[in-house]
């Protein structure tokens, strides 16, 4: 069975520090791993996917199938940033069906 | 460009009532569709998928079911509501013709029930 674990619910971060959002995944296959992102008042949006190895927004994440881990990481943080982070596995099979982690609110802070 | 519509935003219906909560695209076609239900601190739970007409596949057993009268046209509902059904819906829909799409969401419905 595939799982998606983050394990922050909340985190918090001053403006201009470092942001890291933890993910990891259990998944037999080669996975297609995703982050969502969800601002204020609107709807969940594909942030990135790992197979497209770019920068959005500055954030980037690397697939490490040794640890199974897809962490998002930013430089320095931006108010802007504060939303819903959610990680994502795609395992190919039918109906391109995602298994999605709880998700971490990332809070920053002036 | 594709767009995916979803509604109502919001809807209040008492215990036992039926539901009828509709989604279509546009812009694409014979895309897959899925409903998800969205619990604050466990995640988005995948509901339903579909990935043609009249193609359903339930992920997890509950009082809901969905159909997909037409190409781009999702329907979630329920003869009889319980008070666990209350919740926050979303629907969303991904390309057919590559594998590992990602998916694009709705705005979501909140049901609640009283």
């Amino acid at each position: 069975a595939q799982r998606v674990t983050q394990p922050e619910k909340l985190l918090s971060v001053f403006k201009g520090a470092p942001v890291e959002l933890k993910c990891n995944y259990s998944y037999s296959g080669s996975p297609e791993l995703f982050w969502y992102v969800q601002y204020s008042r609107q709807r969940l949006q594909l942030l990135l996917r790992h197979i497209s190895r770019e920068s959005i927004k500055g954030f980037t994440a690397d697939l490490n199938k040794g640890e199974t881990s897809f962490h998002l990481k930013k430089p320095f943080a931006q108010e802007e940033d504060s939303a819903m982070y959610y990680c994502a596995l795609s395992g190919g099979r039918g109906g391109n069906k995602l298994t999605f982690g709880t998700g971490t609110q990332l809070k920053v802070e002036l | 460009s594709q767009t995916i519509h979803q509604w109502p935003a919001t809807l209040v219906q008492p215990v036992g009532s039926p539901l009828s909560l509709e989604c279509t695209v546009e812009g694409t076609s014979n895309p897959n569709l899925y409903w998800y239900r969205q619990a604050a601190g466990r995640g988005l739970q995948l509901l339903f998928y579909s990935v043609g007409i009249g193609q359903i596949s339930s992920e997890v057993p509950q009082n809901l079911s969905a159909s997909r009268p037409q190409d781009r046209q999702f329907i979630l509902s329920s003869k009889k509501l319980l008070l666990s059904d209350s919740g926050f819906y979303l629907c969303a829909w991904s390309r057919t013709d590559l594998s590992n799409q990602p998916q694009h969401f709705g705005d979501g419905t909140r049901l609640s029930i009283l």
